[in-house]
């Protein structure tokens, strides 16, 4: 069974600081692995995946995410956070193949003024 | 640039009653999927059409049907509304059957 784990239920960063929203995944097989990102009371926006190849993958908004397989991670990545980022992050994962995505809980980011 | 588009937004019912969620996409994908978001969970799937004229179970099905009407459309009932399913329901699309890229902005259901 797949299953992904984002650690931290809130990341509180300065604005113009880095940040970095942490995922580990539990799959049998290549993973493929999301970011998606959720603003209040609207639906999840795609961010980023990898599926093979250069393990640090660049996405929208200038977010990117290291995928690291020896250590089953795939953190979201940003080198200088926005107020505007203040937002919902899911990480998801699906065995390479035509299988069920599984989502994490969420991390809630606050970008501080 | 519609891209999903659920209705209705806003939904409250009584136990027992059922209720139709209506989906629909812009984007000739062959894939569509219903999701529930709730506090603590995050989005558990609960069906999905990796083309038209398929339909798959997802991790919670019990209680919801669906209809993939074309490839545009995808629907999903609730024959007898339980409390259990408030929620906030989301669908999305893609172009591929194992990522979901785009969603609509969600229905909030209230069951009474």
């Amino acid at each position: 069974a797949q299953s992904v784990a984002q650690p931290e239920d809130q990341v509180n960063v300065a604005e113009g600081n880095p940040l970095t929203v942490k995922c580990t995944y539990s799959v049998s097989g290549n993973p493929y692995l999301f970011w998606y990102v959720q603003y209040p009371n609207r639906g999840l926006q795609f961010l980023l995946k990898y599926i093979t190849g250069d393990n640090l993958v660049k996405g929208s908004y200038g977010f990117e995410a290291e995928f690291n397989k020896s250590q089953t991670s795939f953190h979201l990545k940003k080198p200088s956070a926005l107020v505007s980022d203040s937002a919902l992050y899911f990480c998801a994962v699906v065995p390479g193949g035509y299988q069920k995505v599984t989502f994490g809980i969420g991390t809630k980011l606050q970008v501080i003024p | 640039n519609a891209g999903v588009t659920q209705t209705p937004k806003f939904q409250v019912l009584k136990t027992g009653q059922s209720m139709t969620l209506q989906c629909a996409q812009d984007m000739n994908h062959n894939s569509m999927y219903w999701y529930r978001q709730d506090p603590g969970m995050g989005l558990r799937l609960i069906y999905y059409s990796a083309s038209e004229g398929t339909t798959d179970k997802g991790e919670v099905p019990n209680g919801y049907n669906v209809s993939r009407l074309n490839k545009r459309e995808f629907s999903l009932r609730l024959e007898s509304a339980a409390p259990s399913q408030t929620s906030v329901y989301f669908c999305a699309s893609g172009d591929r059957s194992n990522q979901p890229q785009h969603f609509g902005d969600g229905t909030r259901l209230s069951i009474l």
